[in-house]
């Protein structure tokens, strides 16, 4: 059973729009999570990471929120673009700096 | 910037021949990783090295072998490429321990088809 489930799998959503990506995670212990995107025929490129002791995290259009005590996290992605079109990863750190990734939530943004 | 680069963008090999997937990083990182994504499975990982000459066996190791003689350098080998190693190969680095500072850096990938 994957440790780190990522919804939804896919999702379109029109320029200009918000949307929001969740992450749930079972890990422990826990130590940080990350979001990464990653472009298509691309590595990923990380977007935030959340400690703890962290609630919100903003990069620009992307604010990352945890909640540490249910073990979720999401992603709101605030006014598209059609850049936002990629594929979003979460990943735990957990244990002994062992990772756990999720398996992304593909974001394609129309016009 | 950190910078990690791979050898190839695109790779086309055969059955049976001996394949091997090169990632260097120039910002002197003690951990250098390489992971396979494909649909539906996400990164997985496969080998670690956390210095030179040092080996890990990651989650799916079976059918790939690594070296790492150059702390730059961290070469990702498929001894008899198979089928089922068509796949998008990810390297990546990072400096130290996994903590809120030490980000996990990944190349642009290599996506390997065996025909």
């Amino acid at each position: 059973k994957n440790q780190v489930e990522q919804s939804p799998q896919s999702l379109i959503i029109l320029e200009g729009k918000n949307c929001t990506l969740q992450c749930n995670y079972t890990v422990s212990p826990f130590s940080n999570l990350r979001w990464y995107k990653q472009d298509t025929g691309r590595g990923p490129v990380s977007l935030t990471i959340m400690t703890f002791s962290e609630n919100t995290k903003s990069n620009g259009r992307y604010t990352a929120t945890l909640d540490a005590d249910t073990k979720q996290s999401s992603l709101h992605i605030t006014a598209s673009q059609l850049s936002d079109s990629a594929s979003y990863i979460c990943v735990v750190t957990y244990g002994n700096n062992r990772l756990a990734f999720g398996k992304g939530n593909q974001v394609v943004v129309i016009p | 910037d950190v910078k990690v680069t791979q050898s190839s963008r695109y790779l086309v090999k055969r059955t049976g021949e001996k394949v091997f997937l090169e990632c260097v990083q120039d910002m002197d990182h003690e951990n250098m990783f390489w992971y396979r994504q494909d649909p539906g499975l996400g990164l997985r990982l496969i080998y670690f090295s956390y210095d030179v000459k040092m080996k890990e066996k990651g989650d799916i190791p079976e059918g790939y072998s690594v070296s790492r003689e150059k702390k730059e350098r961290f070469s990702l080998i498929l001894e008899s490429a198979s089928t089922n190693q068509t796949s998008m190969y990810l390297c990546a680095s990072r400096q130290g321990m996994v903590n809120s500072y030490n980000e996990q850096f990944f190349g642009p990938g290599t996506r390997l088809t065996v025909l």
